[in-house]
C-alpha cells in the first residue's frame, strides 16, 4: 500500500522568507501523480502544484516550487517570498496512475507566517 | 469556472434527525467525492461516484447514504448519527479521464456537529 509522509507538524517562516516543507512517499508504481494542497482556515482545500512522475522536471508555479527526487522518494515543497495569506494547513498527496480515483494524503504541516 | 459548492455550510443535527448535505459542481466534472475530515487530519475519502454510479465506497457505515441525482449534483444523507461523525464533510469533483483527469477540486465544506 501507498503511503505519504509528512514529517513536519508544524513549521514557521518569517513574511518574506523561504519556506521548505517535507513529503516523502512509498510506492511500488512506475506512474503515479504527486500533489501539494493547501487547506487555510477558511477550510477551503486547493491545489497548489502537481507533479508527474514521468516528468524529470519540477514543477513550477510562480512563489511555489517542488524538488522531486523520484528515486528517493521524496517531494519537497518550497515556497519562496512567504506571504501571510500562505499560513494554511499543508497536504502532500499521491496518486497512482491510470484510472484511479483514490488520492493517499499524507498527515499534513501546518505552516505559520510570522510578520 | 472551477468552483464546487456545498450546502448549508454549517449543520447542526440530533441523534435521531435526518438531514442531507448538497454539493454542486458545473465544471463538466463526471466525478464527484464526499469526504470526512477531522480537525487537523487529512481528509478521509468515504465515497466516489463515476458517471453517476457509485464507483467507491471505504466501508463508510449506513447511516451515511449518497446519492447521485445528476452530474452536477452529490447529495449525503444523514440518518441515525453518532457524536463521533461530528467533522468537516467535504465534497470534490474531477474529470475521469485524461492524463490530468482526477485532480480533484473541493468545495469549502460543511460544518456537521452531532449532538
Amino acid at each position: 500500500a501507498q503511503t505519504v509522509t509528512q514529517s513536519q507538524p508544524e513549521m514557521s517562516v518569517q513574511e518574506a522568507e523561504t519556506v521548505t516543507l517535507s513529503c516523502t512517499y512509498d510506492t511500488s508504481e512506475s506512474d503515479y501523480y504527486l500533489f501539494w494542497y493547501k487547506q487555510p482556515p477558511s477550510r477551503q482545500m486547493i491545489l497548489v502544484i502537481r507533479q508527474e512522475a514521468y516528468k524529470q522536471q519540477n514543477a513550477t508555479e510562480n512563489r511555489f516550487s517542488v524538488n522531486f527526487q523520484k528515486a528517493a522518494k521524496s517531494f519537497s515543497l518550497k515556497i519562496s517570498d512567504s506571504q501571510l495569506g500562505d499560513a494554511a494547513m499543508y497536504f502532500c498527496a499521491y496518486r497512482k496512475g491510470g484510472s484511479n480515483y483514490k488520492l493517499t494524503f499524507g498527515k499534513g504541516t501546518l505552516l505559520t507566517v510570522n510578520p | 469556472d472551477t468552483e464546487v459548492t456545498q450546502t448549508p455550510k454549517h449543520l447542526v443535527m440530533g441523534m435521531t434527525n435526518k438531514k442531507s448535505l448538497k454539493c454542486e459542481q458545473h465544471m463538466g466534472h463526471r466525478a464527484m467525492y464526499w469526504y470526512k475530515q477531522k480537525a487537523k487530519k487529512p481528509p478521509e475519502l468515504m465515497f466516489v461516484y463515476s458517471y453517476e454510479k457509485l464507483s467507491i465506497n471505504e466501508s463508510v457505515p449506513s447511516r451515511f447514504s449518497p446519492e447521485c441525482p445528476n452530474s452536477s449534483l452529490l447529495n449525503l444523507h444523514l440518518h441515525a448519527l453518532q457524536p463521533e461523525d461530528s467533522a468537516l464533510y467535504l465534497c470534490a469533483s474531477s474529470q475521469a479521464w485524461g492524463i490530468y483527469g482526477y485532480e480533484q477540486y473541493f468545495g469549502p465544506g460543511t460544518r456537521l456537529t452531532v449532538t
